[in-house]
């Protein structure tokens, strides 16, 4: 079964960057038909997605986060990462990725979930 | 932006009742709905994709219904695993895509 684990610092100081890296085991993150998401959930509230990227490197981006981020993908270790500049309080979240499905022609729902890593912004 | 309202906010059930749950989208999203489950300190779980097709391994117990705007998710005999908070999510018009702000199910 396809497993996902998020790995990266906890805390993070106010206008730094975060970075965390999903490793992806049990299965090719060079599988066709998916892409691979960043999903965040501050505490106590829902989820926002982040960015979904294919092992090709093509991204997506969240409008709201376009500015501040970066996703990669590294086929050779089965691993993709999250990159977001400047942060704030506000960024303080439980970071999840996820296995985004490809449908017809686009990424469409996350079927499997790492278990979340909870970053805090604070100095 | 498609923005997901879901309601209620909160729904309180007895075990072995039904429970239906509501997903709004401010426009249509067709049948490009899932529905995810949480429980306290774990990952969302898919239940639903397609506004209807359960994913894989999901009870029957589970059913999602609607297309256009207005979406369902029914839960028919509510078991003790089933209190968690249950969010929908679209996937029409991206990005964003975009989930509802939630619904906690939880014992009445």
């Amino acid at each position: 079964q396809l497993q996902l684990q998020e790995s990266g610092p906890g805390l993070v100081k106010p206008s730094e960057t975060l970075s965390l890296t999903c490793t992806v085991s049990d299965g090719s993150i060079s599988s066709s038909g998916y892409y691979w998401g960043w999903i965040r959930q501050p505490p106590g509230k829902g989820l926002e997605w982040i960015g979904s990227i294919y092992y090709s490197g093509s991204t997506y981006y969240n409008p709201s986060l376009k500015s501040r981020v970066t996703i990669s993908v590294d086929t050779s270790k089965n691993q993709f990462s999250l990159k977001l500049s400047s942060v704030t309080a506000a960024d303080t979240a439980v970071y999840y990725c996820a296995r985004h499905v490809w449908g017809s022609g686009y990424p469409y729902y996350f079927d499997y979930w790492g278990q979340g890593t909870l970053v805090t912004v604070s100095s | 932006e498609i923005v997901m309202t879901q309601s209620p906010a909160t729904l309180s059930v007895s075990p072995g009742e039904r429970a239906t749950l509501s997903c709004r989208a401010s426009q249509s999203v067709s049948n490009n709905l899932a529905w995810y489950q949480q429980k306290p300190g774990q990952a969302p779980r898919l239940l639903i994709y397609g506004a209807s097709t359960r994913a894989t391994g999901i009870p029957a117990r589970f059913s999602g219904s609607g297309s256009g705007t207005e979406f369902t998710l029914t839960i028919s005999s509510l078991q003790s695993e089933d209190f968690a908070v249950y969010y929908c999510q679209q996937y029409n018009n991206w990005p964003p895509w975009t989930f509802g702000q939630g619904t906690k199910v939880e014992i009445k």
